[in-house]
């Protein structure tokens, strides 16, 4: 069962450069989240979606923009890439919302030199 | 603003001794409450949950209790095994979003 799947696993970006990050499931959950963690902290929810073609900001959207076309789908794009944005991205997704449990990948650990 | 606070960075015990981690959070709307795991290069893993309307819940080597006057949850490991080292997220919820703390990474010695 392939579950939650992030690719990439990691990269390294020039300032200003812009990346898409992906993330697939295949559990058929309406519900999917983008994270990103910094050393000491916890998970910070950037954006998230409650079904294909609706996304919503979370606690740090800036610097960040998400599309949902399909249920399975949820990239993530780094438009003008800044040091700040040096972290662990994880992507979830869940079969509803609140009290769900989600289901993470593996993670895609980016730096922005 | 922490919602969720961790205030254990890292813990370590002896193989067989009981570990006990702890987790506190502020928001009084939070009535759903998990425990993740996760290893080195993986994403979280969901270990265990209890609602608000439960003290503790049980599954094998793992119980959760929750203090809700207090705010406060536990995760406690009897017995811990050197497998069990790993970051423990703990995390809140209420009807639309879930919050996690920062981590607490155990460490089981054999």
């Amino acid at each position: 069962n392939a579950g939650v799947t992030q690719t990439p696993k990691f990269r390294i970006l020039k300032i200003g450069q812009s990346m898409t990050l992906q993330c697939t499931q295949d559990m058929n959950h309406n519900y999917m989240y983008w994270y990103r963690q910094d050393p000491g902290m916890g998970l910070k929810l950037i954006y998230y979606s409650v079904g294909a073609g609706i996304t919503d900001k979370g606690e740090v959207p800036n610097g960040y923009n998400v599309s949902r076309s399909t249920t399975e789908d949820f990239p993530l794009r780094l438009e003008l890439a800044a040091p700040s944005q040096t972290s662990v991205y994880f992507c979830a997704s869940s079969a509803g919302q609140g009290k769900n449990i989600q289901y993470f990948g593996a993670g895609t650990r980016l730096s922005v030199l | 603003d922490q919602q969720v606070k961790q205030n254990s960075p890292s813990l370590s015990v002896q193989e067989g001794r009981i570990s006990i981690l702890n987790c506190d959070y502020t928001n009084s709307m939070f009535d759903y409450f998990l425990w993740y795991k996760k290893y080195p290069a993986e994403g979280p893993t969901f270990l265990i949950s209890i609602s608000s309307i439960k003290d503790k819940n049980e599954d094998g080597r793992f119980t959760v209790f929750l203090n809700k006057s207090a705010k406060h949850l536990s995760l406690h490991i009897v017995p811990s095994q050197p497998g069990d080292s790993a970051v423990y997220f703990c995390a809140a919820s209420g009807d639309n979003d879930m919050r996690f703390g920062a981590g607490t990474r155990l460490t089981v010695k054999p």
